[in-house]
Formats: C-alpha cells, structure tokens, sequence
C-alpha cells in the first residue's frame, strides 16, 4: 500500500515566523509531487508543485524535495493570519495519474 | 472562464434513494476524479477515468457508480448501498501527463435526511 505520511498538527505559529510543513511517502518511484491548500469547507487549492530534487520559490513558499529519503517540505515564510488552513501533500501513483494524498497538516497563525 | 463546475453544492440523501452529483470541465482535460473526504481526513479515491468511455474503481468504489460518456462530463452516483454517504465530495481533472497536477471543484456536501 502506498503511502504518504503528514503530522497532522495542529501547527500553531506567531504572524511573521516561518511555518514548516513535512511530508514522508513510501513509492520510491514518485516523479511528482504537490502541496495544496484547504480552508475550511472549501475545495484543495494547489499552491505549490515539485519534481525534482532541491528547493523550488515562489513567493512566500517553499518546496523542498529529497528523493533519496523520500521526504517533501513546505515553507511559508512570514506567515499570515491568512495562511491558516489545512495543507495536503499528494504524491503521484506511477500508474494511472493518480495522487496519494496524506491526512493533511492544519496550520494555524496567531495574530 | 475555464474551470470544473460540481452541482449541486448542498444535496440531502433519504434512505433507500439514489442521489447523483454532476461534474463538468471545460478545460479539456483527459483525465477526471472523484473523491470523497470525511471530517478531519485526507482525500479518498473512488472512481477515476483517464479517457472517454473508460473508468477505474478508486479504494473506496463500493455503493458508487460513475459514468462517462462525454469528455467533459463524469457524473457520480451515490447508491443506496452506500451505507454512509455522508461526506464532502470533491471532482478533479488533471491536464496533459500523469506527472500534471489535479485542480478542484468546489465540492458537494451529501447529507442524510
């Protein structure tokens, strides 16, 4: 069974810090992987996409890859009061274009 | 504007009752999938199609059925055999590659009378 493992917080972090998400997952075959953003009652959004190994900007975030230990991060620098949601991880299934997606990180910045 | 569009939002499930959610991109996307969330939980699979007039079961297809005769269109079917039904239910479509990513819907939230 394939996996993809989250701590599932809650994450709790002062306005202006910076807020670190991880991601574990067990399919060594993976090519790519995503971070999405989910407020409450609302749908994933997709802010953040990697596929190869090393950090990858934009904007306040940050992904990091390392496929050798199979491990994916997401940064947010500054955090916003606005930052504050459930954050999912995905990993894509080497078969059929399918995501795996983990339990989900909730993240909460203090004003 | 292009985009997915899932109605209804809210729909209310009576016993013994087949209920259908509709799900429309017009992105020309390929590859389309529905999953289901329940409170707290991450994102389950429970039906995928790649390409017209083809589908795959997800991990968690019992007591649902889908459809899809058109590229556009991938209804899903919530039967009564599908004991509790109750749960955030979310469409996505995936553009041209496996490694692409999926986008969302808005979700329909499927409740028991």
């Amino acid at each position: 069974q394939k996996e993809v493992e989250q701590n599932s917080g809650p994450l709790s972090v002062p306005e202006g810090a910076i807020a670190s998400l991880n991601c574990t997952y067990s399919d060594r075959g993976s090519q790519s992987f995503f971070w999405y953003r989910q407020y409450s009652g609302k749908s994933p959004e997709l802010i953040m996409s990697i596929y190869s190994n090393g950090d990858k900007e934009d904007g306040r975030f940050t992904a990091q890859l390392n496929k050798a230990s199979q491990y994916v991060s997401l940064l947010i620098r500054d955090s916003q009061p606005s930052d504050s949601a459930t954050y999912l991880c995905a990993v894509n299934d080497n078969q059929g274009g399918k995501l795996i997606f983990g339990q989900g990180t909730e993240l909460s910045v203090k004003p | 504007d292009g985009g997915i569009t899932q109605s209804p939002k809210y729909l209310f499930r009576k016993e013994g009752q087949n209920v259908t959610l509709s799900c429309e991109q017009n992105l020309n996307h390929d590859a389309m999938y529905w999953y289901r969330q329940d409170p707290g939980q991450g994102l389950r699979l429970i039906y995928y199609s790649q390409i017209v007039n083809d589908f795959q079961k997800g991990d968690i297809a019992e007591g649902y059925s889908v459809s899809r005769e058109k590229k556009e269109s991938f209804p899903l079917t919530v039967t009564s055999a599908q004991k509790n039904p109750t749960a955030f239910y979310l469409c996505a479509s995936r553009g041209e590659g496996f490694t692409a990513p999926q986008h969302f819907g808005d979700g329909t939230r499927l409740s028991i009378l």
